[in-house]
């Protein structure tokens, strides 16, 4: 079964941690994506990427950045947590750019700054 | 950019019933746009979807409508049933990146 895969369900972290959140899918998809979700904001673009050591940013790149060093492997970094970066984190990943495909996601990880 | 509006923000039916949610866009560019489904502790999942070449696409409960010239696409359930219960998201898409509309909770009730 293909799948997206986020390294933690739950993380609770500190304010001014670097937060490494990990994202791996099995499906050898081009694109990767990640989200953010809010209650009543809906799904909100961080980063994504095309293709390996490729990254472009999305809505709300602020605070955060990305790391794509192999095809399968997505990571997103919380340089400095802060408290307003509390959210569901989703990762996603599709076929080749360009193409019409639907995203996997993950299951997310809930992500809690202190 | 791409601007996705989704209505209602919640909407609550009798189970057998049908719920039809609608979503607007702004690009006329898009040309994929799918439907996900998201249940709680869940990541949206893909329900169904349509491309712009097409005006209407069914599989089984589900059905999904297109208007490109009014930039509308519709989501509609029939016969409802409890398991029906969750978020649901359009999407529109362009070039591979997706942009969400906020979306729908729907409650189906016994």
């Amino acid at each position: 079964d293909v799948k997206v895969t986020q390294s933690s369900r739950y993380l609770v972290k500190r304010t001014g941690e670097k937060v490494f959140l990990e994202c791996v899918q099995d499906m050898d998809h081009e694109n990767m994506f990640w989200y953010r979700q809010d209650p009543g904001l809906g799904l909100r673009l961080i980063y994504f990427s095309y293709d390996v050591k490729m990254k472009e940013k999305g809505d709300i790149p602020e605070g955060y950045s990305v790391s794509r060093e192999k095809k399968e492997r997505f990571s997103l970094i919380l340089e400095s947590a802060s408290t307003n970066q509390t959210s569901m984190y989703l990762c996603a990943s599709s076929l080749l750019r360009g193409n019409t495909y639907g995203y996997t996601f993950g299951s997310g990880t809930r992500l809690t700054v202190v | 950019g791409e601007n996705v509006e989704q209505h209602p923000s919640t909407l609550s039916v009798q189970e057998g019933d049908s719920a039809v949610i609608k979503c607007t866009y702004s690009d006329s560019a898009s040309n994929y746009f799918p439907w996900y489904k998201q249940e709680l502790g869940k990541g949206p999942q893909l329900i169904i979807d349509i491309r712009s070449n097409v005006g209407e696409k069914k599989d089984q409960r589900i059905a999904v409508t297109l208007n490109k010239t009014a930039k509308h696409f519709s989501l509609h359930i029939t016969e409802t049933q409890p398991e029906d219960s969750a978020v649901y998201f359009c999407a529109a898409l362009y070039a591979g990146k997706s942009t969400f509309g906020d979306g729908t909770t729907l409650t189906v009730k016994p």
